[in-house]
């Protein structure tokens, strides 16, 4: 079974521009989550996904910070614009819908903002 | 929100030792969950604890629950290089949604050929 896929892997831009993630979750894994791990830290979750509607976007920076899902399978993580401290691995996860707690996670986009 | 303390943040020993580290919270969670992650790679479940007290062993990995469930260790018994990596605990809060997990920030585990 192919695991949840992510791109790129590797992002350097310069601040205040704009990047893009895309991440396709393991199939029929109804929840997609959106995670930021700064180096050093475990990762903090950004969004929460259920299908193609938000369950938990507490934590998402929303002045700059947007995500979708909009067939509920697929979903890109954007910043508009990017700041310095937004250089971070940003990992998606997937899970049963079912079983949350049981989250499957990608290998992460490394983004490095200049 | 709930904050998870891990100890100690780096740890370098040589293959054959064993090691504890350990995830310490003033708050109790409902579960907790242990992960390793790779350079270059996500986080991979090893294993998940519900129950206050209880312990769970995957193969040389033994991993325990506090009995207040605001703690938990996991001991490596003979470590080996391959168990080299970054060990996360990961907390489910009581009344946050579904899937919401804690992280702490990790330890860091080199095993010495």
């Amino acid at each position: 079974e192919a695991g949840v896929a992510q791109s790129p892997r590797y992002k350097i831009i310069e601040k205040r521009q704009s990047v893009a993630f895309w991440c396709n979750p393991i199939s029929g894994h109804a929840t997609l989550y959106w995670y930021q791990q700064i180096l050093g830290q475990g990762p903090k979750l950004l969004i929460q996904f259920q299908n193609n509607g938000v369950v938990d976007d507490s934590q998402l920076p929303k002045d700059r910070f947007s995500a979708e899902r909009l067939k509920g399978v697929d979903s890109t993580l954007k910043i508009q614009p990017a700041k310095l401290e937004d250089s971070a691995v940003y990992l998606c996860a997937s899970s049963l819908a079912g079983d949350r707690w049981t989250q499957y996670f990608g290998p992460g986009t490394r983004l490095l903002v200049l | 929100t709930q904050l998870l303390e891990q100890s100690p943040q780096f740890l370098s020993i040589q293959e054959g030792e064993n090691l504890t580290v350990y995830c310490n919270s003033s708050s109790v969670f409902s579960s907790l969950q242990w992960y390793r992650q790779e350079p270059g790679e996500g986080p991979v479940l090893l294993v998940t604890v519900v129950t206050g007290g209880e312990v769970k062993k995957l193969k040389r990995l033994t991993f325990q629950f506090g009995d207040a469930r605001k703690d938990s260790s996991l001991h490596i018994t003979a470590a080996q290089p391959g168990d080299t990596g970054l060990y996360l605990c990961a907390g489910a809060e009581y009344g946050g949604s579904q899937g919401n997990l804690i992280f702490g920030k990790g330890t860091k585990l080199s095993v010495k050929p």
